[in-house]
């Protein structure tokens, strides 16, 4: 079965700083999906960036972009420009090919966004 | 657009009580999923649906019940609750069939805050 793990219970950075968020999967899968959410204090969760992974060029949207090392098994977030409103939790997600489109979530980072 | 609308927003339980948490989505999503999100832990699947009239097992199904007899609608239902449920469940969303689900976020509600006493 697959797993994900965010190694970091809890990350902090100055503001207009830049952070990397880790991210490692486990998986005997050659095709699959990867996304980042962020889920800040209002609870919601909201996608953030989403990668395919075929793809070898690694996904961004605007201050967000990944580095997936796929032999690694790695799909680490970079925010860069860090803002206060990137305050949140950060989840990452493996979506199987032989699921049923489920997900399989880490356990979450904390980001602290210090002024 | 209201997007995933899950009510209530808070509820208190005490043991052995049961209840039902709606979720609406306005999207016309085929699949929807019921998630519980406890402190330390990712998200976990307790049910989910790929299609109205049709529900499937999680990951952590027992003790919780689903029903999706509208496509817009996804209720779960607590039979008789235990203090170990007490935790945030979440609803969400997502396109389904064909190889570009896959790729298709899902789409959350605010989530219930349920305590169970």
């Amino acid at each position: 079965a697959q797993t994900v793990t965010q190694s970091q219970p809890e990350m902090s950075v100055q503001e207009a700083e830049t952070v990397t968020l880790s991210c490692t999967y486990d998986t005997s899968e050659s095709d699959y999906y990867l996304f980042w959410y962020k889920q800040p204090p209002s609870r919601q969760m909201i996608l953030v960036i989403r990668q395919e992974a075929y793809k070898q060029q690694n996904a961004t949207e605007n201050r967000f972009s990944v580095n997936f090392q796929k032999a690694a098994k790695s799909f680490s977030l970079k925010i860069s420009d860090s803002q206060l409103g990137d305050a949140a939790m950060y989840f990452c997600a493996y979506r199987s090919m032989d699921s049923n489109y489920q997900l399989i979530w880490g356990a979450g980072t904390k980001l602290i966004i210090k002024p | 657009n209201a997007g995933v609308t899950q009510t209530p927003k808070f509820r208190v339980l005490k043991t052995g009580q049961s209840m039902t948490l709606l979720c609406a989505q306005d999207m016309n999503h085929e699949y929807m999923y019921w998630y519980r999100q406890d402190p330390g832990m990712g998200l976990r699947l307790i049910h989910y649906s790929v299609g109205e009239g049709t529900t499937a097992k999680g990951e952590v199904p027992d003790g919780y019940n689903v029903s999706r007899l509208k496509k817009q609608n996804f209720l779960l239902g607590l039979e008789s609750a235990a203090p170990s449920q007490t935790s945030v469940y979440f609803c969400a969303s997502s396109h389904g069939g064909g190889q570009t689900a896959y790729n298709s976020p899902l789409h959350f509600g605010n989530g219930t805050r349920l305590t169970v006493t």
